[in-house]
């Protein structure tokens, strides 16, 4: 079936340190993908997305590339602020799964000054 | 657009109970869904409607009803509360798109005691 793996946080780093936050999936077909955020006391937000292999989803300093070839969908971003500390959900849909989205269990984001 | 809107923010039961969660969406979006969010669990789908008048169960459907009589509203009811229904209840709404990306709320945190 359908599956989403995150890795384990969380994730501590220091200001301005890279972020990769690594993200597999395991799908029919071929999925549309997604990083949501959740800031601290907040619903979850879309943060990028990508509907086709090779596509690079990019928003606020973050980039991830769809590889079909690895089925990966590895969160990034070049330089992390105190702000950014928050939650990061990978997920994954397609059609023939009605809409609705496999999730990944969360990867927690910690930024210290 | 206020986007999707849930009421209320927090509630606190005793077990047995019973309560209606509200979600609201006014972007005239036919999907609509409900999530509850629980620590190590990530985000687990109770139900959705793919239209007024059509809803289906998703992972964890018992002990909540849902109903979709307009676009804009999807109601999750809880029947009879009970403490395994602590947690953080999320409602969603999704344009047919090729994207399907989620909208999501802000979120209400039930405590049943």
């Amino acid at each position: 079936g359908n599956s989403v793996t995150q890795m384990e946080g969380p994730v501590t780093l220091s200001e301005e340190a890279f972020l990769t936050i690594n993200c597999t999936y395991t799908a029919t077909g071929y999925p549309s993908l997604f990083w949501y955020v959740q800031y601290p006391g907040e619903g979850l937000q879309l943060l990028l997305k990508a509907t086709k292999a090779d596509d690079k989803g990019s928003n606020k300093g973050f980039e991830a590339t769809y590889r079909k070839e690895t089925t990966s969908f590895h969160l990034e971003k070049g330089s992390v602020q105190v702000s950014d500390s928050a939650v990061y959900f990978c997920a994954l849909t397609h059609a023939g799964n009605n809409r609705k989205l496999i999730w990944g269990l969360g990867t927690s984001l910690a930024v210290n000054p | 657009n206020a986007g999707v809107t849930q009421t209320p923010k927090f509630q606190v039961l005793k077990t047995g109970q019973s309560m209606t969660l509200q979600c609201a969406q006014d972007m005239n979006h036919e999907y609509m869904s409900w999530y509850r969010q629980d620590p190590g669990m990530g985000l687990r789908l109770i139900h959705y409607s793919v239209g007024a008048g059509i809803t289906d169960q998703g992972e964890v459907p018992n002990g909540y009803n849902v109903s979709r009589s307009t676009t804009e509203d999807f109601p999750l009811r809880l029947l009879s509360a009970a403490p395994s229904q602590t947690s953080v209840y999320f409602c969603a709404s999704s344009y047919s798109s090729d994207s399907y990306e989620q909208y999501f709320g802000p979120g209400t945190r039930l405590t049943v005691t």
